[in-house]
């Protein structure tokens, strides 16, 4: 499988602990996104990199939350001091940042569930 | 702020019959509208997007700026349209913002025989 790649696929947690998930892009994509989808939801956007850089965070991401693409390919999204209410699908997405914007196209993972006891 | 409302959660039709989802948005610019579907068991995967005008699987949407929507239809629907769909909004083509998309909550379409 080419696509975007999420691991793990579940991850049950207690309070308290930290947990952190990996997201593979499609290779040559340079963008990579971070989405969370609770039940009933549609997906909300968490934060976003070109290349090795963060560009954007959504206020959704407290300060328990940390992202990073160290160089450029891989990332990984970091919660600490889980909390309930952090259970959800946490979703990543990538794209070849082309410039010719028709034929971009955001590929999304499987996600990661995540349930905190 | 942007926001994405699809008024159904669930959506029913029998096999051949013609099949509309709504998507209403708000947005103060330009904004780009696509449709994402999720079958059962797959990954989201987007359908169609407005700046492309095409036509998915015999699905087509028309974005209509004066009442701010973006609903999806299909004139004979098919049993594996069964899936979860959802409008999804960009704040303008390029840059940053394309991949940056505010989803709504979704509508699930089953297609009886």
């Amino acid at each position: 499988d080419t696509g975007v790649s999420q691991n793990p696929r579940h991850k049950i947690t207690k309070r308290g602990q930290n947990v952190t998930f990996r997201c593979d892009p499609i290779s040559e994509h340079n963008r990579l996104y971070w989405y969370r989808q609770t039940l009933g939801q549609g997906p909300e956007f968490l934060t976003y990199f070109q290349n090795e850089a963060q560009l954007e965070k959504s206020r959704l991401l407290s300060d328990r939350f940390s992202a990073e693409r160290p160089k450029g390919s891989f990332s990984t999204l970091e919660i600490q001091r889980t909390e309930q209410g952090d259970s959800a699908m946490y979703l990543c997405a990538s794209r070849a940042g082309t410039g010719i914007v028709v034929k971009e196209k955001l590929f999304f993972g499987s996600g990661t569930q995540l349930s905190v006891l | 702020a942007q926001r994405v409302t699809q008024p159904e959660k669930l959506l029913s039709v029998f096999k051949g019959a013609p099949v509309e989802l709504k998507c209403n948005y708000s947005y103060s610019g330009s904004p780009e509208l696509f449709w994402y579907v999720q079958y059962s068991r797959q990954r989201l995967q987007l359908l169609l997007r407005h700046i492309s005008r095409e036509s998915i699987k015999g699905f087509t949407a028309d974005l209509n700026k004066g009442e701010t929507s973006f609903h999806l239809k299909k004139p004979f629907a098919q049993e594996e349209d069964s899936a979860m769909y959802y409008c999804a909004l960009s704040g303008g083509a390029g840059g940053t913002s394309y991949g940056k998309l505010t989803f709504g909550q979704g509508t699930i379409l089953t297609v009886h025989p």
